[in-house]
């Protein structure tokens, strides 16, 4: 089955700065890449997803890169607010979505 | 994208006990599945909840200790039987409007499951 890591575990930047989480995954028929965020005592959101016929997509302060052949993909967020302190998740799709271990971000002010 | 109602939030239960959540959305949905988030940790698909027929089991997972049921499309309800302490997780409901990359997965707010 398919087998998702991610890195770093934590990650801590200060305000404005950039923060990128990279994920790796196996199964090279999965074909659907989300990225969700876990706020404490939520569940998790979608932000952003990508599909394997795209190389990259942004929104707004967010953007997903995906290399197929390298089998990774990663999450940037540009301009980091106190808001974007949260857990991040990245998953992969082949016949079930299989998850990262999780990315936990805090911003400083 | 779909809303989830999942109740209840959260509930504090005695170890042999049985909990039973539900999941209500609000339009309907191919495909309906149940998660497992234990403390400090990602997410565990337990099964596909289908519509009319038995669940579908993922490894680790089954049915006498996480029945499953799923009468109709827009509503699925998993129990927890005869639970003890290392139960105690979310428990996530999630759903898609068709199975496949074509449509995102959205998840409930999880019911926080602490067992005593």
């Amino acid at each position: 089955g398919e087998n998702v890591e991610q890195h770093p575990s934590t990650l801590s930047v200060q305000e404005g700065d950039s923060a990128v989480i990279k994920c790796t995954y196996s199964d090279s028929a999965s074909n659907y890449f989300p990225w969700y965020k876990q706020e404490l005592g939520k569940g998790p959101q979608l932000i952003i997803d990508i599909r394997s016929n795209v190389g990259e997509k942004k929104d707004q302060r967010i953007a997903v890169t995906l290399n197929k052949t390298a089998k990774h993909f990663s999450l940037h967020i540009t301009e980091t607010q106190p808001e974007d302190s949260a857990v991040y998740f990245c998953a992969a799709l082949d016949y079930k979505l299989s998850f990262g271990a999780g990315t936990t971000v805090t911003v400083r002010a | 994208s779909a809303v989830i109602s999942q109740k209840p939030s959260r509930d504090i239960c005695q170890r042999g006990t049985s909990l039973t959540i539900q999941c209500q959305v609000d339009s309907q949905v191919t495909m309906m599945f149940w998660y497992r988030q234990q403390p400090g940790q990602s997410l565990t698909l337990i099964a596909t909840a289908n519509q009319g027929s038995e669940a579908t089991y993922e490894s680790g997972f089954v049915i006498d200790k996480f029945p499953i049921s799923r009468p109709n499309l827009t509503f699925s309800t998993l129990t927890v039987s005869n639970m003890s302490p290392e139960d105690s997780s979310i428990y996530l409901c999630s759903v898609t409007l068709r199975y496949g990359a074509n449509y995102g997965y959205t998840f409930g707010s999880g019911t926080r499951l602490t067992v005593v």
